[in-house]
């Protein structure tokens, strides 16, 4: 079976500095990953992507690394800001028809 | 441009009664259609799927039940709600076969009382 996990459900991180968020995978069909954030009572929006052609994707604040080896996945903000405080989720979309979300981890960033 | 609508945004319901929720998409067609759950402190759950009129797997046993009456027209139902069902549902959508993404709506919190 495909899984997906983040093993921390919280983290608190004081503003400008860098959270890391972990997922670990097994059995990926295509070691392609997506994380999404998510705000309460809102639906959760794509954040960023990495495919296994490459080992880091970064899109501003945003970089998403990839340890195929390890079979994990990091996803790095720097410099984090309050407004980042969410729940994100680590997702394998295996053939495209049935998406595996992590548990997700809340961030929380301290002003 | 695709959108999803998902309503009601907050249901408060009390136990024994019937649940509806509907989800329409716009601007594509015969997506693969998704509820998810998303339980307090827990991650997202996926109960249903549905990758054609007609066509619903589930995926995690329950007293809920979803219908698709139209391509682009989701529905998740119950007769009798639970007390456990209380949470926020959550439903997306995405292009067969394509891996760059669900959609999601904006979500229903439920509170069963």
């Amino acid at each position: 079976d495909q899984q997906v996990k983040q093993n921390s459900p919280s983290l608190s991180v004081q503003e400008g500095r860098i959270s890391i968020l972990n997922c670990d995978y097994t059995n990926s069909m295509f070691d392609y990953f997506l994380w999404y954030k998510k705000y309460p009572a809102e639906g959760p929006t794509f954040l960023i992507s990495i495919s296994s052609i490459k080992d880091k994707n970064e899109d501003g604040r945003f970089t998403v690394f990839l340890n195929k080896s390890a079979k994990h996945l990091s996803l790095h903000i720097v410099p984090s800001q309050p407004g980042d405080s969410a729940v994100y989720f680590c997702a394998d979309p295996g053939t495209g028809n049935q998406f595996y979300f992590g548990t997700g981890t809340s961030l929380t960033v301290i002003p | 441009s695709q959108t999803i609508h998902q309503w009601p945004a907050t249901l408060v319901q009390p136990v024994g009664s019937p649940l509806s929720l509907e989800c329409t998409v716009e601007g594509t067609s015969n997506p693969n259609l998704y509820w998810y759950r998303q339980a307090a402190g827990r991650g997202l759950q996926l109960l249903f799927y549905s990758v054609g009129i007609g066509q619903i797997s589930s995926e995690v046993p329950q007293n809920l039940s979803a219908s698709r009456p139209q391509d682009r027209q989701f529905i998740l139902s119950s007769k009798k709600l639970l007390l456990s069902d209380s949470g926020f549902y959550l439903c997306a959508w995405s292009v067969p076969g394509a891996t760059y993404g669900y959609t999601f709506g904006s979500g229903t919190r439920l509170t069963v009382v």
